[in-house]
């Protein structure tokens, strides 16, 4: 079965510096792989997602992320945060059909001015 | 386009009693997964439905059930409340189902507070 770790509970950043969010799955085969984000109050949003194909994929809000296959790895990146861009964010990973999303813990992003 | 919509947003019961939550899935779309959310647990798998039919399910026991109807609209049902089931419960629908390509279209969620 599939799972998800984000090492990192709670990450505070600096206004307009960058960002980068770890996530490490467990998958036998390639995995589907979603970065959601959600704000206080709201349900999630997908930020972006990876099937195949290029590696570093692109999403909403300036966000990106790389599926490295040899560390078993699917980090979200920004390069300058907002103060907008406070959040919970979550990885998912999706496997073969017939199974479920399943999401990590989450991180939650403060951003300091 | 209209998102996917919950109601109601909030809501508190009290231990023993039951409660009901729905969801209307985006036009179109067929499948329709729900998601218990909580500080210490985060985000835990309840069931996916897709065409009337529940297809997944995850490991919660059988006081929560669920069901979708023919308009694609779910519903799903936890009897005898207990004070763990307090929770944001995630509504979310997408096209096709049970995929690991699924994409996920959430809802703003269902805060159901139990004393």
């Amino acid at each position: 079965a599939q799972s998800v770790t984000q090492p990192d509970i709670h990450i505070t950043v600096s206004e307009g510096a960058s960002l980068e969010l770890r996530c490490n799955y467990s998958y036998g085969a390639t995995p589907y792989l979603f970065w959601y984000v959600q704000s206080p109050g709201q349900g999630l949003q997908l930020l972006l997602k990876y099937f195949s194909g290029d590696t570093l994929v692109q999403g909403i809000k300036g966000f990106e992320a790389e599926f490295k296959r040899s560390q078993s790895s699917f980090n979200l990146r920004k390069p300058s945060v907002h103060w907008s861009d406070a959040a919970e964010y979550f990885c998912a990973v999706g496997a073969q059909a017939g199974t479920a999303l399943i999401f990590g813990k989450g991180t939650t992003l403060s951003v300091s001015s | 386009k209209a998102g996917v919509t919950q109601t109601p947003r909030y809501l508190i019961k009290t231990r023993g009693q039951q409660v009901t939550l729905s969801c209307s899935p985006i036009s179109g779309h067929r499948s329709v997964s729900w998601y218990q959310q909580t500080p210490g647990q985060g985000l835990q798998f309840l069931f996916e439905y897709f065409s009337e039919t529940q297809r997944n399910k995850g490991n919660f026991p059988g006081r929560f059930s669920g069901r979708q109807f023919s308009n694609s609209r779910s519903e799903m049902n936890v009897s005898t409340l207990e004070l763990g089931d307090s929770a944001l419960y995630l509504c979310a629908s997408s096209l096709t189902g049970v995929s690991g390509a699924n994409v996920l279209t959430f809802g703003a969620g269902s805060r159901l507070t139990v004393l």
